[in-house]
C-alpha cells in the first residue's frame, strides 16, 4: 500500500476485554515498531519486528500485551483483560531496512477502556 | 537509562521565524529524526541529522551538535498550517532503536 495503515482505528472497551490492534505496513518494509503514546506526550516503544521475528518487546508494559507479525507483513498487538490505564493511542511504523533508519507511522488507534 | 528534553510549548506569529530545541542523554547515538505531527494523525518525517551541522530543507532547518548532545528545529515564514507537535526523536543502537521526546506544541497566531 502506500502507507502504513492500522485498524480499528477507534476502540472502545470494557474493562477486562480482550482488543485486538492490526497493523499493516508498507509493502516491503522489513522493521516494523509498535509505539504507545499518551495524550500530549511523545511515542514510548513497545515492541520491534524484523520481518516476522521479534527481536525486541522490551517496552510491552505487562504480560497482557502480546504481539505478532507471522508472516512478516501485517502484524497484530493483542491486550488481555485491558484496564483504564491502558487507553491511550497505539502507533504502528515500518522502515524499510533496519530499524535505525526511518520510519513511517500510520494514524494509528485510538483506544479507550471504561 | 535515556532522556531527551524540549519545550513543552511554543507560541509564534505567522511570517515569523521559531527555533525548537532538543537536548538528549542516550546510550548510544546513531542519528537523530525531527517529526511533526499534527492532533490525531500521524507523526510525518521532517529531517534527519547524523553528522554535526545544519541541513536545509525548505522552510525547515534542522542541527546538529553531537558533542553537546543538543538538536534544533528551526521553521522559517511560519504558516498557520504548521501549528503541530515537533518530536525530537534520537536512534541508538540495540534495542528501543528510537527514543522519542515528549514533544513541543507549536501553536501559529495570526
Amino acid at each position: 500500500g502506500a502507507g502504513v495503515s492500522q485498524s480499528p482505528r477507534y476502540k472502545v472497551a470494557k474493562r477486562g476485554q480482550d482488543v485486538a490492534l492490526r497493523c499493516d505496513p508498507i509493502s516491503g518494509h522489513v522493521s516494523l515498531f509498535w509505539y504507545q503514546q499518551a495524550l500530549g506526550q511523545g511515542p514510548e516503544f513497545l515492541t520491534y519486528f524484523q520481518n516476522e521475528a521479534q527481536l525486541d518487546k522490551s517496552g510491552l508494559p505487562s504480560d497482557r500485551f502480546f504481539a505478532e507479525r507471522p508472516e512478516g507483513s501485517v502484524s497484530t498487538l493483542k491486550i488481555q483483560r485491558t484496564q483504564q490505564e491502558d487507553s491511550a493511542v497505539y502507533l504502528c511504523a515500518s522502515s524499510l531496512g533496519l530499524a535505525e533508519e526511518t520510519q513511517y507511522f500510520g494514524p494509528g488507534t485510538r483506544l479507550l477502556v471504561l | 537509562g535515556q532522556n531527551i528534553d524540549q519545550p513543552t510549548e511554543m507560541t509564534a506569529t505567522e511570517g515569523a521565524i521559531v527555533q525548537i530545541n532538543c537536548t538528549y542523554q542516550t546510550s548510544g547515538f546513531n542519528g537523530l529524526f525531527w517529526y511533526q505531527q499534527h492532533a490525531g494523525e500521524a507523526p510525518t518525517f521532517l529531517s534527519y541529522n547524523v553528522l554535526d551541522g545544519l541541513e536545509e530543507k525548505g522552510r525547515f532547518s534542522s542541527f546538529l551538535s553531537r558533542s553537546k548532545g543538543y538538536s534544533y528545529l528551526l521553521l522559517k515564514e511560519l504558516q498557520m498550517k504548521d501549528s503541530a507537535s515537533y518530536l525530537c526523536a534520537v536512534s541508538r543502537p540495540g534495542g528501543q532503536n528510537f527514543v522519542f521526546g515528549p514533544g513541543t506544541r507549536l501553536s501559529v497566531l495570526p
